[in-house]
């Protein structure tokens, strides 16, 4: 059973706009949540994370909203560029361990 | 610093055979993890060790995968035999602490695995 579902397998944007990740999560015990993007034959890499004690983080043109009683997080992009094109992850834990729970992926493409 | 390395990068094998993946992890990077990625399920973690110690291997999917950390600066995930389920890309990576998720994990470039 997934515990972290990225529903939308893939989006396109235009360049400029913005660009929306969703992630939902279904434990409740999760706490902290990031995002890894990844490139094709590279290995995922970190993005942004956001503690459950907040409900918004911003780095740049990137910002992670969470809603806790929806269990709910989304990754907004703004504004896009054809660079941002990449497979974006979400992930999840309750922090009692170290362990990170990935969803499946979008793959974002970000056109000119 | 080079990273985590991985290799092979490619592998290619048929059922029944043994496959090796191979970990350098970060120097001074204490916890390491052994991921797989597939369509339908993304990133799933198999296991990690803290310190060369194996923590948590409950996401190891079957006894035919095995994974070993002799020492800080290398480790194996095997699996014996292989089967073409098993195809996917295998990722390693490292992250500095032993715990605090706090702490960002580096990812290697992966290994695809095909298994013919």
């Amino acid at each position: 059973d997934q515990q972290v579902k990225q529903n939308s397998p893939s989006l396109s944007v235009q360049e400029g706009r913005i660009s929306i990740l969703n992630c939902d999560y279904t434990n409740s015990m999760f706490d902290y949540f990031l995002w890894y993007k990844k490139y094709p034959a590279e290995g995922p890499t970190f993005l942004i994370s956001i503690s459950s004690i907040k409900d918004k983080n911003e780095d740049g043109r990137f910002t992670v909203f969470l809603n806790k009683s929806a269990k709910h997080l989304s990754l907004h992009i703004v504004p896009s560029q054809p660079g941002d094109s990449a497979v974006y992850f979400c992930a999840a834990s309750d922090g009692g361990t170290d362990k990170l729970i990935f969803g499946t992926g979008t793959r974002l493409q970000v056109f000119p | 610093d080079a990273g985590v390395i991985q290799s092979p990068r490619h592998e290619v094998t048929e059922m029944g055979q043994e496959v090796t993946l191979r970990c350098k992890p970060i120097s001074g990077h204490n916890s390491l993890f052994w991921y797989r990625q597939t369509m339908m399920r993304g990133l799933e973690l198999l296991i990690y060790f803290n310190n060369n110690v194996p923590i948590d291997d409950s996401g190891m999917p079957e006894d035919r995968f095995s994974a070993k950390m002799p020492n800080a600066s290398f480790s194996t995930l095997k699996i014996q035999p292989s089967e073409p389920r098993d195809s996917a890309v295998y990722f390693c990576a490292n992250r500095r602490a032993t715990s605090g998720l706090t702490d960002t994990q580096y990812f290697g470039p992966g290994t695809r695995l095909t298994v013919l």
